[in-house]
């Protein structure tokens, strides 16, 4: 089974518009990451989370650990055609490990 | 370069061949990981070094699977009699040391290979 589930799959808004890309698990989240991956790249790194109910922002992207710490959501406001990419969460659900596992992914299309 | 590098950028082999991939990591970063990441589906953890201790190789898929670390830098994944499901990309990423507690990984642009 998947440790970290993310949705939704694939995601087509129109530019301006904001969204929300979820990653759950059924296991504490003890660091969780959010990456971004354009076709033929590396992931680039977003943003992390550690504690139940931290939030991050930069830019118009806003990240947020729930305080159970087995949730996270990743906001984009008014997005635009740069904001296009697949969405990875990763995280360390054991506590101190190296091994992060990750979701499958968020396919994210910003029409102009 | 400042980040991660790999090589090479794509490999197509037959199936049977051996193949081997290499990163290149950010210099002085002490932590190594591999992943592979098939279609639809998300990263799939290989193999991590940290240091000079030894790897863990907790998610290597099959025996056909080994990596190096030459001088705590370069490494190298070797895949031996390669498997049509052996296709996807392959991505290193590194990191700075465990013991500052900073888990932010660094990723490379990624080995695409295709076995035919």
């Amino acid at each position: 089974s998947q440790e970290l589930e993310q949705s939704p799959q694939s995601l087509i808004v129109q530019e301006g518009k904001n969204l929300t890309i979820n990653c759950t698990s059924s296991k504490t989240l003890y660091g969780l990451y959010w990456y971004k991956q354009k076709y033929g790249e590396g992931l680039i790194f977003l943003m992390m989370l550690q504690k139940g109910g931290e939030e991050k922002s930069h830019e118009k992207i806003t990240a947020k650990l729930d305080e159970k710490k087995q949730q996270s959501s990743l906001h984009i406001t008014a997005s635009q055609p740069s904001h296009a990419g697949i969405y990875l969460c990763g995280a360390d659900t054991q506590g101190g490990s190296e091994k992060l596992v990750f979701g499958k992914g968020t396919k994210l299309t910003v029409n102009p | 370069g400042a980040g991660v590098s790999q090589s090479p950028s794509n490999k197509v082999t037959e199936k049977g061949k051996d193949v081997e991939l290499r990163c290149d990591p950010i210099s002085g970063h002490t932590a190594l990981y591999w992943y592979r990441q098939s279609l639809g589906q998300g990263l799939e953890f290989l193999i991590y070094f940290q240091g000079n201790s030894a790897p863990d190789k907790s998610g290597l898929p099959s025996d056909r699977f080994s990596a190096e670390r030459t001088g705590g830098s370069v490494s190298t994944l070797t895949i031996q009699r390669t498997q049509q499901e052996d296709s996807a990309v392959y991505l290193c990423a590194s990191s700075p040391s465990w013991a500052a507690r900073s888990y932010e990984q660094y990723f490379g642009p990624g080995t695409r290979l295709t076995v035919t």
